[in-house]
């Protein structure tokens, strides 16, 4: 199985800061076939189900705003907010869908306001 | 819009069963995988089991395999997840979750329901 890591485990930012989560896995996700990373992000606020922000790596999922950014290629990844708003407070995670299942997710990075 | 909506979670004690519900609407569920992900209290997110849009085709996480049974009802657009031989470790929300596109499998999770907690306790 493919493993996801993040980094870190949580991090404090200041509103209308910069907030970057990386995400690494075990082995590449680029699919030489298509060309794409096989990697989305998810959002968790507090009491609620996880909410998808981005797939192959950086398409934003249609209502998501643009300070979400997603980057990377083959292994490394970072989900960036760019401006921290106090309704990003939440839980994110990766997690792949290369190959053949299990699709995984990381462990979560939490985000709060400093 | 689409509306994924859990129910059948409850206390329940090892070695029992359990089938969870999932009632869809917003979409032709018939044309759309379907997928059941769980969090255990303060947990990360675990993928469980996965079932194609026609049903003949299902997919499980090695620790639920053989344990676990995931069906659709296309006619009454609902999705299930029968949960035999529970323990401990089993305990957690369980979510449905959506293909964002239909008769194929994208890999990612598009529409999520709030999620029914399954308490496995003696």
């Amino acid at each position: 199985d493919i493993v996801m890591t993040q980094s870190p485990d949580s991090l404090a930012v200041s509103l209308g800061e910069r907030a970057t989560i990386n995400c690494k896995s075990s082995q590449s996700i680029l699919y030489s076939s298509n060309n794409k990373n096989h990697l989305a992000w998810y959002q968790q606020r507090p009491g609620q189900p996880p909410k998808l922000l981005i797939y192959w790596a950086s398409i934003r999922e249609s209502g998501v705003p643009d300070r979400f950014s997603g980057s990377g290629s083959g292994t490394d990844f970072s989900l960036t907010i760019s401006s921290l708003q106090a309704e990003d407070v939440a839980v994110y995670y990766c997690q792949q869908y290369y190959s053949t299942l299990p699709w995984t997710f990381g462990q979560g990075t939490r985000v709060e306001i400093k | 819009q689409v509306q994924l909506v859990e129910s059948g979670g409850g206390v329940v004690q090892p070695g029992r069963s359990l089938r969870l519900s999932c009632a869809t609407s917003g979409f032709t569920f018939s044309g759309f995988g379907m997928h059941w992900v769980r969090q255990a209290p303060g947990k990360g997110l675990e993928w469980v089991a996965t079932i194609s849009y026609g049903g003949h085709n299902d997919f499980y996480a090695n620790s639920v395999k053989g344990r676990f049974t995931i069906s659709r009802d296309n006619s009454n657009n609902t999705l299930y997840l029968q949960i035999n031989s529970l323990s401990v470790e089993d305990t957690a929300v369980y979510y449905c979750a959506k293909d964002p596109r239909p008769r194929y499998s994208s890999g990612w999770y598009a529409s999520w329901g709030q999620g029914t907690l399954v308490t496995v306790s003696s």
